[in-house]
């Protein structure tokens, strides 16, 4: 079975600092998903970014960037010029992909809690 | 834009009560699941749909039963509540575009279930 992990907790950074949250996996796999989701004190989930394993390339979404270690099987979230709104629970999580039974299920990290101090 | 609507928001319980958790998704997606979230764990996997008229088990399934009642509504029940379900219940769809390629998951807000 596949397992993902976030080693940290808890993290903390100063607001317009930069932080990485870490996030590892254990797959067999070749063909797959990684995705980071934001959980605010609101509770909802809220999908940050993607990647898609085949790609080399690792995903940006304006401050968001993720350093994509295929071979160490490692999935970072980094987050450039941290805002107050940027707190919140993160959470790792992958998919196997091709479909199939597979399609869809999410395997998620047990999470890091971000605080952004002014 | 509704997405995934789930209810009830919050319930408390009492242990040997039932329930039911109400999803419905407007998105035309084919799959839908429930997780459940706990301190510590993440989100785990109780059952999911891949498609109407299907269910199946995920890693924690044990005390629950679901029904996809059809395309856009999956509902979660509690047959007998115990203290080890008290948790955030969250039900989400997946299934159409670049977003249905990757499996990325939309979800609903979340039901707070305290059970005594």
């Amino acid at each position: 079975a596949q397992t993902v992990t976030q080693s940290q907790p808890e993290m903390s950074v100063q607001e317009a600092e930069t932080v990485t949250l870490s996030c590892t996996y254990d797959t067999s796999e070749s063909d797959y998903y990684l995705f980071w989701y934001k959980q605010p004190p609101s509770r909802q989930m809220i999908l940050v970014i993607r990647q898609e394993a085949y790609k080399q390339q690792n995903a940006t979404e304006n401050r968001f960037s993720v350093n994509f270690q295929k071979a160490a099987k490692s999935f970072s979230l980094k987050i450039s010029d941290s805002q107050l709104g940027d707190a919140a629970m993160y959470f790792c999580a992958y998919r196997k992909g091709a479909g199939g039974t597979s399609y869809g299920k999410l395997t998620f990290g047990q999470g890091t809690i971000l605080t952004v101090h002014p | 834009n509704a997405g995934v609507t789930q209810t009830p928001k919050f319930q408390v319980l009492k242990t040997g009560q039932s329930m039911t958790l109400q999803c419905a998704q407007d998105m035309n997606h084919n799959s839908m699941y429930w997780y459940r979230q706990d301190p510590g764990m993440g989100l785990r996997l109780i059952y999911y749909s891949a498609s109407e008229g299907t269910t199946d088990k995920g890693e924690v399934p044990n005390g629950y039963n679901v029904s996809r009642l059809n395309k856009r509504e999956f509902s979660l029940r509690l047959e007998s509540a115990a203290p080890s379900q008290t948790s955030v219940y969250f039900c989400a769809s997946s299934g159409l575009g670049l977003a249905g390629r990757t499996g990325e998951l939309f979800f609903g807000e979340g039901s707070r279930l305290t059970v005594l």
